[in-house]
């Protein structure tokens, strides 16, 4: 049963334009929303985090946009560059101490020039 | 700035060998998480800790086994390895992840590969 799930499992964009990575969960428990951006034979990074709290939160190019009636969001990097190139991964973790992270499958995101 | 540290690298072992993953999680970070990556799979997680005491657990089969020392380093040992254990894994680290929104911080990872 998968409870983060990343519906698209590749994004092809030019560079320059607005990149949108969704991710819904069907477990209301999450409090806490990760996305990781991972290239080939390197651990997954950190981008950005939203806490269920929040509908939004920006850093730099990245913006994450939660809508918990939905259990849905969305990550927007703009403008999208070639360096964005990656697999980005969704996350969420269980509110009430369990610590772990709960991963979707990824998209892959490619950035043409 | 110092990350968390994997090693080895790259592992190639045997069926029914046994092989012992290391993580050296970042200075004063409290926490150390255990994923396993199948290839085209996402991150599963196997197992944490907290100060040492085994903290949360997932889907970590029987054969495999993980502790976390003085010092916070943590090891995942596996025996009886099977071709299905191939796999990356990662370690990640974090500082009261679970009381203060933070990140957890991951590896490079180390690729495991049962011949």
């Amino acid at each position: 049963d998968q409870q983060v799930k990343q519906n698209s499992p590749s994004l092809s964009v030019q560079e320059g334009r607005i990149s949108i990575l969704n991710c819904d969960y069907t477990n209301s428990m999450f409090d806490y929303f990760l996305w990781y951006k991972k290239y080939p034979a390197e651990g997954p990074t950190f981008l950005i985090s939203i806490s269920s709290i929040k509908d939004k939160n920006e850093d730099g190019r990245f913006t994450v946009f939660l809508n918990k009636s939905a259990k849905h969001l969305s990550l927007h990097i703009v403008p999208s560059q070639p360096g964005d190139s990656a697999v980005y991964f969704c996350a969420a973790r269980v509110q009430g101490g369990s610590e772990k992270l709960v991963f979707g499958k990824g998209t892959k995101l490619t950035v043409n020039p | 700035a110092a990350g968390v540290i994997q090693s080895p690298r790259h592992l190639i072992k045997e069926k029914r060998e046994t092989a012992t993953l290391k993580c050296y999680p970042i200075p004063r970070h409290d926490t150390v998480y255990w994923y396993q990556q199948g290839p085209g799979q996402d991150p599963q997680f196997l197992i944490s800790f907290y100060e040492k005491m085994q903290s949360d657990k997932g889907s970590i089969p029987d054969r495999f086994s993980a502790q976390q020392f003085s010092d916070y380093h943590s090891e995942l040992n596996m025996s009886s390895l099977e071709l299905g254990d191939s796999a990356l894994y990662f370690c990640a680290s974090s500082s009261l992840f679970w009381i203060a929104n933070t990140e957890a911080f991951f590896g490079q990872g180390t690729r495991l590969t049962v011949v």
